[in-house]
């Protein structure tokens, strides 16, 4: 199993700043992943994570708006740049080793942009 | 494309009760990995259970089962003796062969007293 602390748990922001959510995992992973979650809502996967390459961004989601650090096995970052309010959501990171073991999650982040 | 879908929004039901979740979803993979996910308020995403589609028999943790049926891609949850703590919301996922998670919708679950 794995432990995921994820940092900070919410956040309120000025609408044009940045917000950097941290990820940090209890062991080494292969596989990170960011989500996004509007609250009552599905998750939608921003991004995949993997260290020593760069980020895979899913359609609606760029590299400008979310850029992601993976610097080692253990840790990533996602920053939110130039927030607005449609930014404010819930966001997860996630961990990932293998197709048949559970992905595990960080407690999550909230942010509200005003 | 993959898709996972749960018809049930919201359901509710008294407390000890049995209830059951439905989600169907879409592969055109042989081999493959389904689980549910319960998020509650606190939003920590905890596993309730998981399904290899490879094995015929269904998985079942407690009071929490699941009826796979693979030829018509059915995955649904069944809770036996709800318990006030199951409130939550629950999500159905696929697991595609990139070890990304296709998500359904979402069931909100609530147990009355």
């Amino acid at each position: 199993s794995a432990v995921i602390s994820q940092k900070p748990s919410r956040d309120i922001c000025q609408r044009g700043t940045s917000l950097t959510i941290q990820c940090q995992v209890d062991s080494q992973v292969t596989m990170m992943f960011w989500y996004r979650q509007q609250p009552g809502q599905s998750l939608t996967l921003i991004a995949t994570a993997n260290q020593g390459s760069e980020a895979t961004y899913e359609s609606g989601f760029v590299i400008d708006k979310f850029p992601i650090s993976r610097p080692n096995l253990t840790f990533s970052t996602l920053t939110v740049s130039n927030m607005s309010p449609e930014d404010s959501s819930i966001y997860l990171c996630s961990v990932g080793e293998a197709r048949n073991t559970e992905a595990f999650f960080g407690q999550g982040t909230r942010l509200t942009v005003v | 494309a993959q898709t996972v879908t749960q018809s049930q929004p919201e359901m509710s039901v008294q407390e000890a009760e049995t209830v059951t979740l439905s989600c169907t979803y879409d592969t055109s993979e042989n081999n493959y990995y389904l689980f549910w996910y319960k998020q509650p308020p606190s939003r920590q995403m905890i596993l309730v259970i998981r399904q290899e589609a490879y094995k015929q028999q269904n998985a079942t943790e407690n009071r929490f089962s699941v009826n796979f049926q693979k030829a018509a891609k059915s995955f649904s949850l069944k809770i036996s003796d709800s318990q006030l703590g199951d409130t939550a919301m629950y999500f159905c996922a696929h697991m595609d062969s990139n070890y990304q998670l296709i998500w359904g919708a979402g069931t909100k679950l609530i147990i009355k007293p």
